[in-house]
């Protein structure tokens, strides 16, 4: 398996335009999360999907972030417009429901200027 | 709410020694996942502990699980440099599919 991809690796931006991050994760894994991290704090949690239904987006920032699951195998992150303090490294994971860990993707490095 | 609290959060150690990462948290759960980071890179799962007294060993790193006490222990027995990196653990809520992080240990095994 090729494990989570995750696209772009690098997006750099300048503020207020729109970025969207893309992510697929493992076959035959229902659940999907994007984390954002950064020296200041850490590893957060954004959303998680089950099935395709977002379950839990209590660690969204602000309206300025959305994400979707249109199908089992594709994830995005949008923002909009972006700022310059949402300059980090996000992840995509993705796992079962059975109780196994999450596998992560290589993340995006996103820099916006 | 859980919480998860790693310690220390810095480690600085030399080669040959042997050492501990402690992980509490603070509400029920039975499983609980270590992972590393090297810098720059992602996350990679190390072990996944599912029950009380589960006791796992890949190489110099051990890691075990008390969820009555609600703790786990990462021990590096002889650290070599190569385990430098940064050393996450990460508790199961009890009800869902979410995992809580704790910050992050930054290990340095110095020669």
């Amino acid at each position: 398996d090729a494990g989570v991809i995750q696209s772009p690796r690098h997006e750099v931006t300048e503020m207020g335009q729109e970025v969207t991050l893309r992510c697929k994760p493992i076959s035959g894994h229902n659940s999907l999360f994007w984390y954002r991290q950064t020296m200041m704090r850490g590893l957060e949690l954004l959303i998680y999907f089950n099935n395709n239904v977002p379950i839990d987006d209590s660690g969204m920032p602000e309206d300025r972030f959305s994400a979707k699951m249109p199908n089992a195998s594709f994830s995005t992150l949008k923002i909009q417009p972006s700022e310059p303090r949402d300059s980090a490294v996000y992840f995509c994971a993705s796992r079962t429901t059975g109780g196994g860990e999450q596998y992560f993707g290589p993340g995006t490095r996103l820099t916006v200027t | 709410e859980l919480k998860v609290e790693q310690n220390p959060l810095f480690l600085s150690m030399q080669e040959g020694k042997n050492y501990t990462i402690y992980c509490n948290y603070s509400t029920t759960s039975d499983r609980l996942y270590w992972y590393r980071q090297d810098p720059g890179k992602s996350l990679e799962s190390l072990f996944v502990l599912l029950s009380n007294g589960a006791v796992k060993q890949e190489g110099r790193l051990m890691a075990s699980l008390d969820t009555k006490a609600r703790l786990s222990t990462l021990h590096i027995t002889a650290a070599v440099h190569d385990l430098s990196a940064t050393y996450f653990c990460a508790v199961n809520m009890e009800y869902g599919n979410k995992l809580v992080f704790g910050a992050g240990t930054i290990l340095r095994v110095k020669s």
